[in-house]
């Protein structure tokens, strides 16, 4: 069983459209993140939330949007999307100790 | 947020120990110590975490100094399924796991 599961694993998309990856975790936690990993590598955390709340908003454009129907579920849509939009966004969930990360999901924008 | 350093790649033999160094000089007495990895392809994996005292799991240990502003993820044996980057990061309330650069493990057969 799949503890983080993202949906689509990989997205290719042109500029201007707007789109969404889902994020389902069936591990019971209250918190939830997305992180976006650019061409370098680099990891950053995007959006934190718990208990379907927003608690980390990582300076992020207003044209991502993060969405939370339940505890479970943590989806990303993505407005007007752009060239530098492109990288591996990864869905997290922790409950107070270790976060469990799903696969990723790679988007390119062209 | 407390920083940490580590060195940008390690080599290791395989099934030799493996010690990846960690320095976080700023870190806070509330801050947990994390490790995670990343295998090539995947999302990061977490490894270990301590606060004061060494820990061990079935997959690592990790080893903390008494003043705290250093620490060390030892890997006993490492394997060729061990090479991946591996990240020291500070966790200090929020459950807000920021990564760093991370070392990258290259474990040579």
């Amino acid at each position: 069983d799949t503890a983080v599961s993202q949906t689509p694993k990989y997205l290719v998309t042109q500029m201007g459209n707007d789109k969404s990856i889902k994020c389902e975790q069936n591990l019971g936690h209250d918190t939830m993140y997305w992180y976006k990993q650019d061409s370098k590598k680099f990891l950053k955390i995007m959006f934190s939330y718990n208990n379907k709340e927003l608690i980390i908003n990582e300076t992020v454009p207003n044209r991502f949007s993060p969405k939370s129907p339940d505890k479970a579920h943590l989806n990303l849509h993505i407005n007007s999307l752009e060239l530098g939009d492109s990288a591996v966004y990864f869905c997290a969930s922790s409950h107070q100790t270790a976060a469990f990360f799903g696969q990723g999901t790679r988007l390119t924008v062209v | 947020d407390a920083k940490t350093t580590q060195p940008n790649s390690m080599e290791s033999n395989e099934e030799e120990p493996v010690h990846l160094p960690c320095n976080h000089s700023t870190i806070s007495g509330t801050d947990y110590i994390h490790w995670y990895r990343q295998l090539p392809s995947q999302g990061p994996e977490y490894v270990i975490h301590g606060l004061t005292s060494n820990v061990n799991n079935r997959m690592a240990s990790l080893a903390i100094a008494e003043d705290r502003k250093s620490s060390t993820l030892i890997l006993h044996r490492a394997t060729l399924r061990d090479a991946a980057v591996y990240y020291c990061i500070l966790e200090g309330g929020y459950q807000k796991v920021t990564f760093g650069t991370g070392t990258k493990l290259q474990v040579i057969p």
